[in-house]
């Protein structure tokens, strides 16, 4: 059963729009979230987090939403930019528990 | 800045063999995870330990031991390689505080003939 879900395998944004990656969750004890980044070849990066206490996180060209009623998160990347052209995973825990539950990973791709 | 690094980034194993992989991290985390990774299901928890000796099983354990002997090392062993285990497996850690993120190395490329 698959707890978190990332509907989209891949985007495809032209530089300088916005990206938009979301992410559902069907447990509504998760009370923390992130998002990780991955290129090819590497491993995943920390990227950006927020706590179910809040409801947006901003951090540079980097925000995310939460929507505790929708269980929906959302990754805004404004502007995008080439070396943003990767694997996007978000990820959930509860509890300040060690164990984070991935979703299945979108794909984006920036277009020049 | 926390470096986790994991012993090869490509391995190319037969089937029955006793595979070993090993992840060190040098900021003193008390948990460590094994994840595998896979097309279209994303990462996948295989084992954790939130500290030295200690291990608790993931979401898919099975065909799988691991080792924590010491604080700075997580070793996973597949005792009898398949080829289903065919796989990018992926190291972390992580400081025990509430909230705190988990730390990648760079992968290992395991490939099961």
């Amino acid at each position: 059963d698959q707890q978190v879900k990332q509907n989209s395998p891949s985007l495809s944004v032209q530089e300088g729009r916005i990206s938009i990656l979301n992410c559902d969750y069907t447990n509504s004890m998760f009370d923390y979230f992130l998002w990780y980044k991955k290129y090819p070849a590497e491993g995943p990066t920390f990227l950006i987090s927020i706590s179910s206490i809040k409801d947006k996180n901003e951090d540079g060209r980097f925000t995310v939403f939460l929507n505790k009623s929708a269980k929906h998160l959302s990754l805004h990347i404004v502007p995008s930019q080439p070396g943003d052209s990767a694997v996007y995973f978000c990820a959930a825990s509860w509890g300040g528990n060690e164990k984070l539950t991935f979703g299945t990973g979108t794909r984006l791709t920036i277009i020049p | 800045d926390v470096k986790v690094t994991q012993s090869s980034r490509y391995l190319v194993k037969r089937t029955g063999e006793k595979v070993f992989l090993e992840c060190v991290q040098d900021m003193d985390h008390e948990n460590m995870f094994w994840y595998r990774q896979d097309p279209g299901l994303g990462l996948r928890l295989i084992y954790f330990s939130y500290d030295v000796k200690m291990k608790e099983k993931g979401d898919i354990p099975e065909g799988y031991s691991v080792s924590r002997e010491k604080k700075e090392r997580f070793s996973l062993i597949l005792e009898s390689a398949s080829t289903n285990q065919t796989s990018m497996y992926l190291c972390a850690s992580r400081r025990n505080l509430v909230g705190n993120e988990q730390f990648f190395g760079p992968g290992t490329r395991l490939t099961v003939l």
